[in-house]
């Protein structure tokens, strides 16, 4: 069935450095892939989508391109912040299950 | 209010009571979800209704209980729970269910419910 695997967290960064997140999935068809954020005590917020192979989500300093090639969906931002901080899941829809399949999430800090 | 709203934020109750989560999304969706997400654990789907009707229920014991009296309110009842029931219950919905399309879902903030 249709799957979506992160990388194991948390991650501890320090303010501007380089951020990455490993997410790889496993679909038939033709899935859309998300990456959601949830800060503290707070539920999630979508962070960005992307619905074809080869299209690049971006929001906030963020994104991330659907390879097919790789089957991969890997978060990336730059320079982050302290405000970055936050659980960061992996998503995918629409694939021949019609499911919607989460990752376990990825805990990032940034430190000052 | 926009977006998917959540009552209680908080919620504690004994393992005798009965309380009422409720959902309500105000972005025109047709799906709606229940899910449960507990430390340490990956996110957990409970309930889904599509249109109104109850599509999915993954194995969620009796003491819990939704409902969905149109596509814009969503009820989750509880009774009887069990300490091991504490968690965020989280409200989600999606312009609709299936169909093959990738629809994204909107969380609601959440129910952090405590069960003494």
């Amino acid at each position: 069935g249709d799957s979506v695997t992160q990388m194991e967290g948390p991650v501890t960064l320090s303010e501007e450095a380089f951020l990455t997140i490993n997410c790889t999935y496993t679909a038939t068809g033709y899935p859309s892939l998300f990456w959601y954020v949830q800060y503290p005590g707070e539920g999630l917020q979508l962070l960005l989508k992307a619905t074809k192979a080869d299209d690049k989500g971006s929001n906030k300093g963020f994104e991330a391109t659907y390879r097919k090639e790789t089957t991969s969906f890997h978060l990336e931002k730059g320079s982050v912040q302290v405000s970055d901080s936050a659980v960061y899941f992996c998503a995918l829809s629409g694939g021949t299950g019609n499911q919607f399949y989460f990752g376990t999430g990825t805990s990032l800090t940034v430190i000052p | 209010e926009t977006g998917v709203t959540q009552t209680p934020r908080h919620l504690v109750m004994g393992m005798t009571n009965k309380k009422s989560l409720k959902c309500e999304q105000h972005l025109g969706h047709n799906a709606m979800y229940w899910y449960k997400q507990s430390a340490k654990k990956p996110l957990e789907l409970m309930f889904v209704y599509n249109f109104k009707e109850q599509t999915e229920n993954n194995s969620v014991p009796s003491r819990f209980s939704p409902e969905c009296p149109n596509s814009s309110h969503l009820f989750l009842h509880l009774h009887t729970l069990q300490p091991e029931d504490s968690a965020l219950y989280l409200c989600a919905s999606s312009q609709a269910r299936g169909t093959g399309k990738g629809y994204e879902q909107y969380f609601g903030p959440g129910t952090r419910l405590t069960v003494t």
